[in-house]
């Protein structure tokens, strides 16, 4: 069983269009995140969930609008898509909020194409 | 703001020899430091970790020092194997905060 599920594995799209990423974990964990890592590997947050409450909102377009309907699931919903969208988006889970107590669990990534 | 820099973006050893990845944090108020590895198609998975009341551990073949006053801490990998090939991020929080704030990876080739 895979602890971290994201679907699809890739998505190639064109410019403009709307896409979804979806995220489930079976660990009974309470907080989720959407990671974004570019073509140098960088790894940045972008959001985080805690028992289907926002909790961390960094810098990212408005067009980027993750959605929360349980504690096991986080989608991410991206509007209007442009060619810098172009990244790996890790969805990850952990216990609880505080990263300095709680091992964070990553899925296997969904990389995005735009084109 | 928080930054954690890492160093050598890129490290290729002989099987056998060591590795060593070296990380700096900016936040004096970070407690925690993960070490991540990323396998090729994969994503990120805990390796080792330390906090600030340590200033080493060890698991088998891995090894992580910290140097709070330096704000300093390092990954050894000692008889590396192929299987050891991967990116490898440093990362560190703290006690009331919840984002972890990544290194920009280090991609480590070991040649057979």
């Amino acid at each position: 069983d895979t602890a971290v599920s994201q679907t699809p594995k890739y998505l190639v799209t064109q410019m403009g269009n709307d896409k979804s990423i979806k995220c489930e974990q079976n660990l009974g964990h309470d907080t989720m995140y959407w990671y974004k890592q570019d073509s140098k590997k960088f790894l940045k947050i972008m959001f985080s969930y805690n028992n289907k409450e926002l909790i961390i909102n960094e810098t990212v377009p408005n067009r980027f609008s993750p959605k929360s309907p349980d504690k096991a699931h986080l989608n991410l919903h991206i509007n209007s898509l442009e060619l810098g969208d172009s990244a790996v988006y890790f969805c990850a889970s952990s216990q609880g909020p505080s990263p300095s107590k709680n091992i964070q669990y990553f899925g296997a990534g969904t990389r995005l194409s735009v084109l | 703001g928080e930054n954690v820099e890492q160093h050598p973006s890129t490290l290729s050893v002989q099987e056998g020899d060591s590795a060593v990845i070296k990380c700096t944090y900016s936040d004096s108020a970070s407690n925690y430091f993960p070490w991540y590895k990323q396998e090729l198609g994969k994503g990120p998975q805990l390796i080792i970790d330390i906090r600030s009341n340590v200033g080493e551990k060890k698991d088998q073949r891995i090894a992580v020092t910290l140097n709070k006053t330096a704000k300093h801490f390092s990954l050894h990998i000692t008889e590396t194997q192929p299987e050891d090939s991967a990116v490898y991020f440093c990362a560190a929080s703290k006690t009331g905060g919840f984002k972890t704030i990544f290194g920009a990876g280090t991609r480590l080739f070991v040649k057979a």
